[in-house]
């Protein structure tokens, strides 16, 4: 089945813990992206990355790092310097056919992070 | 800074009544256009896209979405909602210049009473 892992679902940190979320997808699109789902916020960016070896910045992505070394592969770390890292963390990723850069974004099931 | 707003952050409606969803973005230039849902329990899909063409679009399980250019809106419609359409929906922007990003809305929680 072609579609996005998201690991683990479930995730406890304590504080000034650093912690990586994985994100795998199949599915052989060249963009890939995190985002953070808080209530009543919707989705907000924190990185994505076009191709393997580069990544942009989102608009929330202090207190976060990733990397994209593979292209199926874009994994998430939220570090200490994150202020409030209790959320839902959703990875997306799309292709870029037909000469759109963007299309549609294929979501996984999402990692929810509890800092204790 | 580009926007997307969605009008109502809750919605509860009776099964076979109307549905619409406002959904507002902030861009002067050419868009692509993403109603999402998110079912309870589920992963976020899409519902309906729109690249350009014919302004009304069709998406799955009878939801379809209008885009007004003048109004830069693009709202979502269905005729007769069921029990099984309660979820969260987004309204989501791309603005059509390649290599950007898309930006989301809120969200709009919708309740469907059986």
């Amino acid at each position: 089945d072609g579609g996005i892992t998201q690991s683990p679902k479930y995730l406890f940190r304590k504080e000034g813990q650093n912690v990586t979320l994985s994100c795998e997808q199949n599915l052989n699109h060249d963009a890939m992206y995190w985002y953070r789902q808080d209530p009543g916020q919707g989705l907000r960016l924190i990185y994505y990355s076009q191709i393997v070896n580069d990544f942009q910045k989102g608009d929330i992505a202090e207190g976060y790092s990733v990397s994209r070394e593979k292209k199926e592969s874009f994994p998430l770390t939220v570090t200490s310097a994150q202020k409030n890292p209790t959320a839902f963390y959703l990875c997306a990723s799309s292709s870029a056919s037909g000469g759109r850069t963007y299309n549609e974004q294929f979501f996984g099931p999402g990692t929810r992070l509890t800092v204790l | 800074a580009q926007s997307v707003s969605q009008h109502n952050h809750h919605v509860i409606l009776s099964e076979a009544a109307s549905l619409e969803l406002g959904c507002n973005y902030s861009y002067g230039g050419t868009v692509n256009l993403f109603w999402y849902v998110q079912y309870p329990g589920q992963h976020l899909q899409l519902l309906l896209k729109y690249f350009s063409g014919d302004p009304l679009v069709k998406g799955i399980k009878g939801f379809e979405a209008e885009f007004i250019k003048s109004k830069f809106s693009f709202n979502l419609r269905k005729p007769s909602v069921q029990w099984s359409d309660t979820a969260e929906y987004f309204c989501a922007v791309s603005p059509n210049t390649g290599g950007f990003k898309t930006i989301f809305g809120a969200g709009t929680r919708l309740f469907v009473k059986a």
